[in-house]
């Protein structure tokens, strides 16, 4: 079946602009995750959602950061006046939500790059 | 402060030879842990997990071991193949409540280079 997905699979823009990037997670996932993955660093958790709601949020780095999942499927990333330290790769993954740990399945990411 | 690192920015082994990835954590909260594997452009792909009540796990040619005492983890592959050549990260992941955020602490990765 079909993985997760993300689009944008490169975006540039310049400093100041506004960008939205989308993850389409494997269907019947409830979990969906958003990380950030900066250069020579490992991924870094953003943010959570159980179904519609952002059931974890503590990664966001600051208030230009906002993810919204409406219907419990797609999600998307939305970041406000970007700076260039926002220049990283967005991961998303989605796991279902069972006993025991579930494991998340990532998708390619997005590179962010912004001038 | 990094909870989870990996000491070895980079691993070089002969095919067929044993390739061994460290990875230590500070929180002992975690009681999940994982490897995961990932190719230039990709995302990262799970490899093996161990939970904290366990001191190893194979799969295959893969086996991952902990030692909860020293907070240290290891992957071992054997034998090694020019495949197998990614960066790997070490991740872990704390006890929540059903349902709950099992979000992933991740170290730097290690990149693994297998020469033939």
């Amino acid at each position: 079946g079909a993985g997760v997905s993300q689009t944008p699979s490169n975006k540039v823009t310049e400093k100041g602009k506004y960008v939205e990037l989308r993850c389409d997670p494997i269907s019947g996932h409830t979990a969906l995750y958003w990380y950030r993955q900066s250069l020579g660093q490992g991924p870094e958790f953003l943010i959570y959602f159980q179904g519609t709601g952002a059931a974890d949020d503590s990664g966001l780095p600051n208030d230009r950061f906002f993810a919204v999942r409406p219907e419990g499927s797609v999600s998307t990333l939305k970041i406000q006046r970007t700076e260039r330290g926002d220049s990283a790769v967005y991961l998303c993954a989605s796991s279902l939500l069972a006993g025991g740990y579930n494991e998340q399945f990532f998708g390619p990411g997005t590179r962010l790059t912004v001038l | 402060d990094q909870q989870v690192k990996q000491n070895s920015p980079s691993l070089s082994v002969q095919e067929g030879r044993i390739s061994i990835l460290n990875c230590d954590y500070t929180n002992s909260m975690f009681d999940y842990f994982l490897w995961y594997k990932k190719y230039p452009a990709e995302g990262p792909t799970f490899l093996i997990s161990i939970s904290s009540i366990k001191d190893k796990n194979e799969d295959g040619r893969f086996t991952v071991f902990l030692n909860k005492s020293a907070k240290h983890l290891s992957l071992h592959i054997v034998p090694s193949q020019p495949g197998d050549s990614a960066v790997y990260f070490c991740a872990a992941s704390e006890e929540l409540e059903q349902g709950g955020s099992e979000k992933l602490v991740f170290g730097k990765g290690t990149k693994l280079t297998v020469n033939p």
